[in-house]
């Protein structure tokens, strides 16, 4: 079974300012790992993914990430925030299996 | 080539009574996926269904709740006797056959109940 661990439930940051959103995942078998996006009333879209190949991994809106499989992470990165990068991200994980969700980090971008 | 349709929206329902939530997958997509979300959690997978067929239903309630994706139509959740604690988004997604169980999902806006 996999599970999935989003550190931050809340991390506010000032505009331009760069952001890190942690996720650490569990896992016995070989996964593939996601980040997604909620903007608010909405439903949620796939930001970036990681299936294979190179570890760093880059998305839409100049976000990325970094697949470290020794300390089981996928951390989400963006060097520098917009106002409209305010919203809920979630990571994710699957194995073959249906996919599943962390709790959610709410990106609140401060002006 | 529209998304995933879900509807309604929104939906208010009293305790006892049904709620039935529909979606429609993008075109060509024959995997639907739902999904719950509630308050200050991620989303919890409930079921996963082809047509006509459900692959999964792990996740969901052992009573009261169904789930369906006939031949013609869309995927309907049904939860029947609904209860305040079912009050809660829930989301539908929909993959290719090619890209089952990779976790690329493309998710519908979601149906918000609330259960007075």
């Amino acid at each position: 079974a996999q599970s999935v661990t989003q550190l931050d439930s809340q991390v506010p940051v000032f505009e331009e300012a760069p952001v890190e959103l942690r996720c650490n995942y569990s896992s016995s078998v070989s996964v593939y790992l996601f980040w997604y996006v909620q903007y608010p009333n909405q439903g949620l879209q796939l930001l970036l993914k990681y299936l294979s190949g190179s570890t760093l991994v880059k998305g839409i809106n100049g976000f990325e990430a970094e697949f470290n499989k020794s300390q089981t992470s996928f951390h989400l990165r963006k060097p520098s925030v917009h106002i409209s990068d305010t919203a809920e991200y979630f990571c994710a994980v699957t194995g073959n299996t249906p996919l599943v969700f962390g709790k959610g980090t709410r990106l609140s971008v401060i002006a | 080539n529209a998304g995933v349709m879900q509807n309604p929206r929104h939906l208010v329902r009293r305790r006892g009574q049904e709620a039935r939530l529909r979606c429609s997958p993008m075109k060509g997509h024959s995997h639907v996926y739902w999904y719950r979300q509630l308050p200050e959690e991620g989303l919890k997978f409930m079921v996963y269904l082809q047509k006509e067929n459900i692959i999964d239903e792990s996740g969901m309630p052992k009573e009261r709740f169904s789930a369906e994706f006939p031949k013609e139509g869309p995927s309907i959740l049904r939860i029947q006797q609904v209860v305040r604690g079912d009050s809660a988004a829930y989301f539908c997604a929909s993959s290719p056959p090619e890209k089952r169980n990779t976790g690329e999902l493309f998710f519908g806006e979601g149906s918000r109940l609330t259960v007075l």
